[in-house]
This record gives structure tokens, C-alpha cells and sequence, in this order.
């Protein structure tokens, strides 16, 4: 059971690059999330998506862009890239209905911009 | 706007004591739900315990307790007999509903720190 995919694990961008983070769950939930992690830090809300067919803003959606493609996926892109972005990007799903269904979170992608 | 404080950045237990992780939360909404989760150095969120709004009695899930206060908006997470293995970042989440649907918040994390 793969849970919570997340591609890359790592990346290296320049300033200006963009690029898109895929998440993929494989337990039928409803919501997903796009989670920043910067060092020592906690998990600071970028988008989230309710359910298939709706996104809407966290507390930092600046310099991001969503799309829940289906109900399994839900990629984050950034379109260009600054070093401020430089951080560790968590995606997470729960069920949504009910409300003691924890979130299941991916591995994580460290990205780095230079 | 719901909010999450954890107040202490770092904390030390003795190996086999039991500790006490504060968390404070600020809602507006009579429904909602408390989360911890831990994160150990490799980086992974593991889900640690889960506390209703309308729950009657505290959550317990083995060694970890939620010390639940509602009036004082409090859910503090507790944990018996310290383990080495226990060393970890824990955070606190919440979950509202709001408009959009059901969102989740976390607080800026504890550093546990396990001593031998």
C-alpha cells in the first residue's frame, strides 16, 4: 500500500525555473494538502483541496499554483522559482468526511533554489 | 482565523519520565478536531493521537495522552516513560470546517529532546 507519492525527493532549480511537484494518494480520500516546511519550523499551509474539483488558499499561496487533477492527484507548481521557496514541500490526504480521520502525509521534496 | 501555538520551542525528559508538550489553539468554530503528529530526524509525519471538540473524555493511544481543556483551548499531548526513540520534532494540528471544507493547521512544533 503506497499511501502518499511524492516526486521528485530532491530538486535544484535556478532562480526564474519553474516547475510542478506531483502528489499522488491511493486510499480514496477527499482532501489534500500542500504543506511548506522550513528549517526548524512547522508546517506552514499552502493550498489545499476539499475535494475533487476544488482548491482554495492557505496561508501562503503566494508564488504557487494548484491543480487537483483527479480525485488521486493534486500537483503544486511553482512557475518561478526564488530562492525564498527553498524549503521541504509535504503533501498530505485525509478522508475529509469525518472528523477524526488523521492526515497521511508523503516522504517529502527538499527543494533547493540557487 | 483558527491558530496554533506551540510555546516550547525545545524541551529535555529523563529517559523513562513521563513529559508534557503544551498547545494552545484559537477557533471560532464549535467543531473541530486536535491532531499530534511526530517527526523524527529521517522526516516523516507520523500521526501520534486525535481529540474530537465533542469528545467527553481525553484521547489515549498507549503511551501518549491528550490533556484536553477545552474552556482553556488547550490540548496538550503527554507522554509516559520516556523512550531514546522518542526524540523527535511533535506537532500540534487542527482541523476546522470552514467554507471550503475542512482545513488543516499546524502548530510551529516542540523539539523533544530524550536524555539516557
Amino acid at each position: 500500500n503506497a499511501g502518499v507519492t511524492q516526486t521528485p525527493k530532491f530538486q535544484v532549480l535556478k532562480t526564474g525555473q519553474s516547475m510542478t511537484l506531483q502528489c499522488a494518494q491511493d486510499m480514496n480520500h477527499n482532501s489534500m494538502y500542500w504543506y511548506r516546511q522550513d528549517p526548524g519550523m512547522g508546517l506552514r499551509l499552502i493550498y489545499y483541496s476539499a475535494s475533487e474539483g476544488t482548491t482554495d488558499k492557505g496561508e501562503v499561496p503566494n508564488g504557487y499554483n494548484v491543480s487537483r487533477l483527479n480525485k488521486r492527484e493534486f500537483s503544486l507548481r511553482l512557475e518561478s522559482a526564488a530562492p525564498s521557496q527553498t524549503s521541504v514541500y509535504f503533501c498530505a490526504s485525509r478522508e475529509g468526511q469525518g472528523r477524526n480521520t488523521e492526515a497521511f502525509f508523503g516522504q517529502g521534496t527538499r527543494l533547493t533554489v540557487v | 482565523a483558527q491558530k496554533i501555538t506551540q510555546t516550547q520551542p525545545g524541551m529535555f525528559v529523563q529517559e523513562k519520565e513521563a513529559v508534557t508538550l503544551d498547545c494552545t489553539y484559537d477557533t471560532s468554530d464549535p467543531s473541530y478536531g486536535l491532531f499530534w503528529y511526530k517527526q523524527p530526524s529521517s522526516g516523516e509525519m507520523i500521526f501520534l493521537i486525535y481529540q474530537g471538540s465533542y469528545d467527553q473524555q481525553n484521547a489515549t493511544e498507549g503511551r501518549y495522552s491528550l490533556n484536553f481543556q477545552k474552556a482553556r483551548k488547550s490540548a496538550n499531548l503527554v507522554i509516559s516513560a520516556s523512550q531514546l526513540g522518542d526524540s523527535a520534532m511533535y506537532f500540534c494540528a487542527m482541523r476546522v470546517l470552514n467554507n471550503a471544507g475542512n482545513m488543516l493547521t499546524f502548530g510551529g512544533g516542540t523539539r523533544l529532546m530524550v536524555k539516557p
